[in-house]
């Protein structure tokens, strides 16, 4: 069965350097989405994506925080001036078009700050 | 989207069938109720979902009172491998996908041998 692949599962990295994680969707899903999960909080909402823009991002993406899909396969969460706080688990999510179709999440990257 | 009310915890025994509830009394008719797990630490494993009609796949059945303002998603045999924080979510049913997943806290079920 097709599934949502994120790499790399554990990135290690110093605070206010930028990180970059990256998520290859299901293939023909159209909708791209970004959570993140501190450790024993809830799957939060960061971003969702649809057309090459995005199309809804929560407070917690603010301008440190970019998506971009290079290609027709990778979609790509950008960090810039990692914080303390950002260590987390970050999920990547797609979901195929029509009505109600459900979204499939990665395994995630577990983002440590040092 | 409405919001969803789920007992913290359940114990469950291996082999027996694992019948979680789930509140949504404020649904609207173009919500979806989605049910996810998480297992330890993984990503959230989508279950299943329904609009009005009971659904059942090869994980779970999902049954929607008529009023639709609660469910219940039973796992009919359950193993130890079930145990995990399971979601029930409600979602407005949007073509375009902007419609991002709330998780709550969720119910930590335990499959005992």
């Amino acid at each position: 069965e097709p599934e949502v692949t994120q790499t790399p599962s554990h990135q290690v990295t110093q605070m206010g350097q930028e990180v970059i994680l990256r998520c290859v969707p299901i293939s023909n899903h159209l909708y791209f989405y970004w959570y993140r999960q501190i450790l024993g909080q809830k799957v939060e909402f960061l971003v969702s994506f649809y057309n090459n823009e995005i199309s809804e991002k929560s407070e917690i993406f603010d301008d440190q925080f970019s998506v971009e899909r290079p290609d027709g396969s990778n979609f790509t969460l950008k960090i810039r001036s990692t914080k303390l706080e950002d260590s987390a688990m970050y999920f990547c999510a797609s979901r195929p078009g029509g009505p109600g179709q459900p979204q499939h999440f990665g395994d995630g990257t577990r983002l440590s700050i040092l | 989207d409405a919001k969803t009310t789920q007992p913290t915890s359940m114990d469950c025994a291996e082999g027996r069938a694992a019948n979680l509830p789930c509140n949504h009394s404020t649904i609207s008719g173009n919500e979806y109720v989605y049910w996810y797990r998480q297992i330890h630490s993984q990503g959230p494993q989508y279950i299943i979902h329904g609009l009005k009609n009971n659904e059942t796949n090869e994980m779970a059945s999902l049954i929607i009172t008529e009023d639709r303002k609660s469910s219940t998603l039973i796992l009919p045999h359950a193993t130890l491998r079930d145990t995990a924080v399971y979601y029930c979510i409600v979602s407005l049913r949007m073509d375009t996908g902007r419609r991002a997943l709330t998780f709550g806290s969720g119910t930590r079920l335990q499959v005992q041998p």
